[in-house]
């Protein structure tokens, strides 16, 4: 069974900028959840989608956004870069009956310049 | 807010050496707790999921305990090996079956062979 994907691995953006990050979870699981890691700050919640809805949101301002496609695969939106959204952006993927079995994706590398 | 400790923030051992972790955590409306191995440019992988006050769980060397009156959880390393490096994150999660976990910063273990 295929891993949880996340597409681009890297990312170079511009002060300013927006960027859309993209997550296919593993086959079967309809909840992805996306995570921010930062140096000292560990791995922040950001959001969870469950059925193409929001389900859960993190304390994130509001040019976090994201959204969930029939399929499961989800996107992640940031608009306006600042530099501090230079960090690793991690989705997970899980079962609908088994919430607190978590994969997670090889995240995608953020750095705004 | 839920305040996750873990502590050390680091630790370096010797090949052979046992150790081991703490997660801090609020004991209120607990649901379950998680720990997770991140090895660098990996993604992060789940170790135990534990939900009951007094459970004890076991993978090989590693094994963790939790007390959710008090609010923590450890976990041992018996024998370390070079292949045990990794970050070590746990991750409670509050009351209801969401995928909102709340991650501390971690326990960073360097294993010298």
């Amino acid at each position: 069974k295929a891993g949880v994907t996340q597409t681009p691995r890297y990312l170079i953006k511009t002060r300013g900028q927006q960027v859309t990050l993209s997550c296919s979870p593993i086959s079967g699981h309809r909840s992805v959840s996306w995570y921010q890691q930062t140096p000292g700050q560990g791995l922040q919640f950001l959001f969870e989608y469950f059925s193409e809805t929001q389900r859960n949101k993190g304390n994130f301002p509001g040019r976090f956004s994201g959204r969930q496609f029939s399929n499961s695969r989800s996107e992640m939106n940031v608009s306006t870069l600042e530099l501090g959204d230079s960090a690793l952006y991690l989705c997970a993927s899980s079962m609908p009956d088994r919430v607190y079995e978590q994969y997670f994706g090889p995240g995608t590398r953020l750095t705004v310049t | 807010i839920l305040n996750v400790e873990q502590s050390p923030q680091s630790l370096h051992v010797q090949e052979g050496d046992s150790t081991n972790f703490t997660c801090s955590f609020p004991s209120s409306n607990f649901y379950a707790l998680h720990w997770y191995r991140w090895e660098t440019a990996k993604s992060p992988e789940a170790l135990f999921v534990m939900t009951l006050n007094g459970d004890e769980k076991k993978k090989g060397r590693i094994s963790a305990t939790l007390n959710t009156k008090e609010g923590y959880s450890y976990l041992y390393i018996k024998g370390s090996q070079p292949e045990d490096s990794a970050t070590y994150l746990c991750a409670p999660a509050r009351g209801g079956a969401t995928n909102k976990l709340i991650f501390g910063t971690g326990t960073l273990l360097a294993v010298q062979p």
